[in-house]
């Protein structure tokens, strides 16, 4: 079955990077666009990046251009999310969803991103 | 960027009916229509409609969304427990080349 998992989350200090990952099966991933999204603790949903099956395709949302990068390697089925910069707002569960026929069709658990100095 | 407007909570008795709304723009819902989204308490989000009244594999007839110019709308018929959740609505923004998220609905059912 489709399952996605994320990892790559943790507590890290104002200033700092992380890289997370979102490790695909159960599907043609080379098929698949794929989106990360977050929440933060309590708050609603926010949709932070896309990118297109092949990678040549890549959009942001303005609360994290020029600081998060999206990218993914087909070869290994994952996904991935750059982030640098970060601040206490970057505070948040990170998840990543598939899109073939439909966007968000399946979500990975999610992994903890905490910034706190 | 500017999100869509969902109403904070709503509330309804078993086996009623409710519908809950999702406002955008003509750059958003009412250009591309608006996915719908429940997610249980410390559960990930599920699809349960996407390009208005489109229901993925395995989500209940009772789910129906549906869009009047900028609003979209997703009824949930026959209310059961488990259908308390959070649901949002999302929608691609041509203008902002970005996927909007409504702030969510808290669906209570008494």
């Amino acid at each position: 079955q489709v399952q996605m998992v994320e990892s790559g989350g943790g507590v890290v200090q104002p200033g700092e990077s992380l890289r997370l990952s979102c490790a695909a099966s159960g599907f043609t991933f080379s098929d698949d666009a794929m989106h990360w999204v977050r929440q933060a603790p309590g708050k609603g949903l926010e949709w932070l990046a896309f990118i297109r099956n092949d990678g040549g395709v890549k959009f942001y949302a303005d609360s994290v251009r020029g600081r998060f990068t999206i990218s993914r390697d087909n070869s290994k089925n994952t996904l991935y999310l750059q982030m640098n910069s970060l601040t206490a707002e970057d505070t948040a569960v990170y998840y990543c969803a598939n899109e073939n026929q439909q966007p968000f069709d399946y979500w990975g658990q999610g992994t903890l991103v905490t910034v706190s100095s | 960027q500017a999100g869509l407007t969902q109403p904070p909570s709503v509330s309804k008795g078993l086996r009623q009916t409710a519908t809950l709304t999702c406002t955008g723009n003509s750059n958003n819902v009412g250009n591309q229509g608006a996915v719908w989204l429940q997610q249980h308490q410390g559960h990930p989000p599920k699809l349960l409609s996407y390009r208005n009244n489109n229901r993925p594999s395995g989500i209940s007839e009772r789910f129906s969304a549906s869009r009047s110019g900028n609003t979209a709308s997703l009824t949930i018929t026959g209310l059961q427990p488990e259908d308390e959740a959070d649901y949002y609505c999302s929608a691609w923004d041509s203008s902002l080349s970005a996927w909007v998220f409504g702030g969510g609905t808290k669906l209570t059912v008494l």
